[in-house]
């Protein structure tokens, strides 16, 4: 059964870095487009990034341009979102989430969800 | 950046109908997806693809996508469809993934 458990989260200051992790089972993460979606605490669904399954392509949110790198380590089986200049509104719980199909196109839904890390950006 | 605009809430009787629907400029030109969201769990996709169903998904959730207009139907609501729902697409003019701005759906 295809699953995703995220990890790292952590509190950090105004202007920290941090990387959280995305560990992924049941299925090889190299053949799946993989997607980053964070919520801040009551709030609603924030898509923040993509990489695509052969790691040739990467999206952000304009949120995050310039300041998050979504990445993958194919031994691992795991992705990542290395986050730097963090700033206090990027305070949320972040989500990995993948389609159920292989070399799918970006517009698929997101069928298998990770429970989420959270991320607090606190002085 | 595209736009996607729910109703914040939605009130309905059990077994009554609920209707949630996501706004956007030529939506019905795009693949819509519905994803509800219980409290503190991760979102659920329940409609892909504007109107198919995942497997064990109850035939009670249905969807439609036409014009600027996107709807997510919920039919007999039942108590536990209380939650928060998010309409979802890629937007490929800017190639970034968009969520709705969520709705709050309460069971009277």
């Amino acid at each position: 059964e295809l699953q995703l458990t995220e990890s790292g989260g952590a509190v950090v200051q105004p202007g920290g870095s941090l990387r959280v992790s995305c560990a992924a089972s049941g299925f090889n993460l190299n053949d799946h487009n993989m997607h980053w979606v964070r919520q801040a605490p009551g709030k609603g669904l924030e898509w923040v990034s993509l990489l695509s399954w052969d790691g040739g392509s990467t999206y952000y949110a304009d949120s995050v341009k310039g300041r998050f790198t979504i990445s993958r380590d194919t031994g691992k089986n795991s992705l990542y979102l290395q986050m730097n200049s963090l700033r206090i509104d990027d305070t949320a719980f972040y989500f990995c989430a993948t389609h159920e199909d292989s070399y799918s196109a970006y517009d698929r839904s997101l069928d298998f969800w990770g429970p989420g890390t959270l991320v607090t950006v606190s002085s | 950046s595209f736009v996607l605009t729910q109703p914040p809430s939605v009130s309905v009787a059990p077994g009554q109908t609920a209707r949630i629907t996501c706004g956007g400029n030529n939506i019905g030109g795009q693949s819509v997806h519905w994803y509800q969201q219980r409290p503190g769990q991760a979102p659920m996709l329940v409609v892909y693809d504007d109107s198919d169903r995942p497997s064990g998904i109850p035939e009670r959730f249905s969807g439609s996508n036409s014009g600027n207009m996107a709807t997510l139907t919920i039919s007999r609501v039942e108590a536990g469809d209380e939650a928060d729902y998010y309409c979802q697409v890629w937007a490929s003019s800017s190639d970034q993934g968009v969520f709705g701005t969520g709705t709050k759906v309460t069971v009277l």
